[in-house]
């Protein structure tokens, strides 16, 4: 079993659409949990952090469930720049170590 | 503000060629320094990271090695390339102790031909 796993996709929504993705990890002891994007041949940016109470900014809301290891990202009202590959990181105790998962792909249509 | 700079962009080589990527950081001390791979329509895999000079964990057995001679530097080396070495190569930075965010550099399409 992979440490990070998510749902490759590829999720293709109309604008406006809200569309969820799922991460979930098998280290228990994982401390610190992200949301990258990446846009096509660029490098990944950080879109958010994650928090077990849950955090949003603007159209996008992240949320962590411990008790069954997952991570979600919510976007709402869709829009065409959001197509990107979404990548969820979850970070153990020990330094260095930051895990990746390989990434779901969303297409926004109009 | 810190900045990442990585060089060069894209990279094509052949087979048995040796390999230079060089990564640096500005606005910052004693980052922690890292170098991703990424084969195309993946993840990212951790090659190395660095907590400090000299300090350097290598996380997978592959034809590639690092060194970080000054603080805000960190060089991917090969002394022969692999075609299976193909891939996007990604160096990033993280605070000081702090396993957090990552920063990443724009990254290096290299090509093993």
């Amino acid at each position: 079993r992979k440490e990070v796993e998510q749902d490759p996709g590829p999720f293709n929504v109309p604008e406006g659409a809200t569309v969820a993705f799922n991460c979930t990890y098998s280290n228990s002891a994982s401390q610190s949990f992200f949301w990258y994007r990446q846009d096509c041949r660029k490098e990944p940016k950080l879109l958010m952090s994650v928090y077990s109470s849950g955090n949003e900014d603007g159209r996008f809301t992240a949320q962590l469930n411990r008790a069954s290891q997952y991570i979600s990202l919510l976007i709402r009202d869709s829009k065409l720049s959001d197509s990107a590959t979404y990548l969820c990181v979850v970070n153990p105790p020990n330094a260095g170590k930051s895990t990746f998962g390989d990434g779901t792909t969303l297409t926004v249509k109009p | 503000s810190q900045t990442i700079h990585q060089w060069p962009a894209t990279l094509v080589q052949p087979v048995g060629s040796p390999l230079s990527l060089e990564c640096t950081v500005e606005g910052t001390s004693n980052p922690n320094l890292y170098w991703y791979r990424q084969a195309a329509g993946r993840g990212l895999q951790l090659l190395f990271y660095s907590i400090g000079i000299d300090q350097i964990s290598s996380e997978v057995p592959q034809n590639l090695s690092a060194s970080r001679p000054q603080d805000r530097q960190f060089i991917l080396s090969s002394k022969k390339l692999l075609l299976s070495d193909s891939g996007f190569y990604l160096c990033a930075w993280s605070p000081l102790g702090q396993n957090e965010k990552l920063f990443f550099g724009s990254g290096t399409q290299l090509s093993v031909l």
